[in-house]
């Protein structure tokens, strides 16, 4: 079985830019989150999707930050414009149950550096 | 907010030793707890894991015990090897499709 897939795996750019990662979970996966991991701190979920619906965006930095899951499979998410605070891994992962019943699945991450 | 706390940051211990990390967490309505382990450089990954209808649970040299009184979820690591070195995140979430909020994570060095 495949795991889940993200990219790119390194990102450098400057603040005030933009940025997209991409992440291909688990095939029949319902549930995919992406998170930011500061380093040194545990994940931080950003975003859940049960299927192509949002099912908890509260900790999404909306002014700055999008993500889309079209078709309830490949998941963007967005930066605009990049901050230096945003510095981070950005992990995504997936579920094959509706969230919270099970193991989550990470992907490699998106180490992201904010020049 | 519903938080995780998890304690201590660091842990240092000597081959064959016991390791043990403990949890808080704050919403009454969590149901399930996963610990994963980060080793450097790569993704965490589920070690174990507990819900809330069982107080106990163990596989080999590791354990979790829930306290639901309490709100607190330890840990055990028997017979701890350098292999075991790395970072141990805690988790709480709802079952049904609410957050998943991890601890801050516990780096565990197993000193041969």
């Amino acid at each position: 079985e495949a795991g889940v897939a993200q990219s790119p795996r390194y990102k450098i750019i400057e603040k005030r830019q933009s940025v997209a990662f991409w992440c291909n979970p688990i095939s029949g996966h319902a549930t995919l989150y992406w998170y930011q991991q500061i380093l040194g701190q545990g994940p931080k979920l950003l975003i859940q999707f049960q299927n192509n619906g949002v099912v908890d965006d509260s900790q999404l930095p909306k002014d700055r930050f999008s993500a889309e899951r079209l078709k309830g499979v490949d998941s963007t998410l967005k930066i605009q414009p990049a901050k230096l605070e945003d510095s981070a891994v950005y992990l995504c992962a997936s579920e094959v149950g509706a969230g919270g019943l099970g193991e989550q699945f990470f992907g490699p991450g998106t180490r992201l550096t904010v020049l | 907010g519903e938080n995780v706390e998890q304690h201590p940051s660091t842990l240092s211990v000597q081959e064959g030793d016991s390791a043990v990390i403990k949890c808080t967490y704050s919403d009454s309505a969590s149901n399930y707890f996963p610990w994963y382990k980060q080793e450097l450089g790569k993704r965490p990954q589920l070690i174990i894991d507990i819900r809330s209808n069982v107080g106990e649970k163990k596989d080999q040299r590791i354990a979790v015990t829930l306290n639901k009184t309490a709100k607190h979820f330890s840990l055990h690591i028997t017979e701890t090897q350098p292999e075991d070195s790395a970072v141990y995140f805690c988790a709480a979430s709802i079952a049904g499709g609410f957050k998943t909020i991890f601890g801050a994570g516990t780096r565990l060095f197993v000193k041969a």
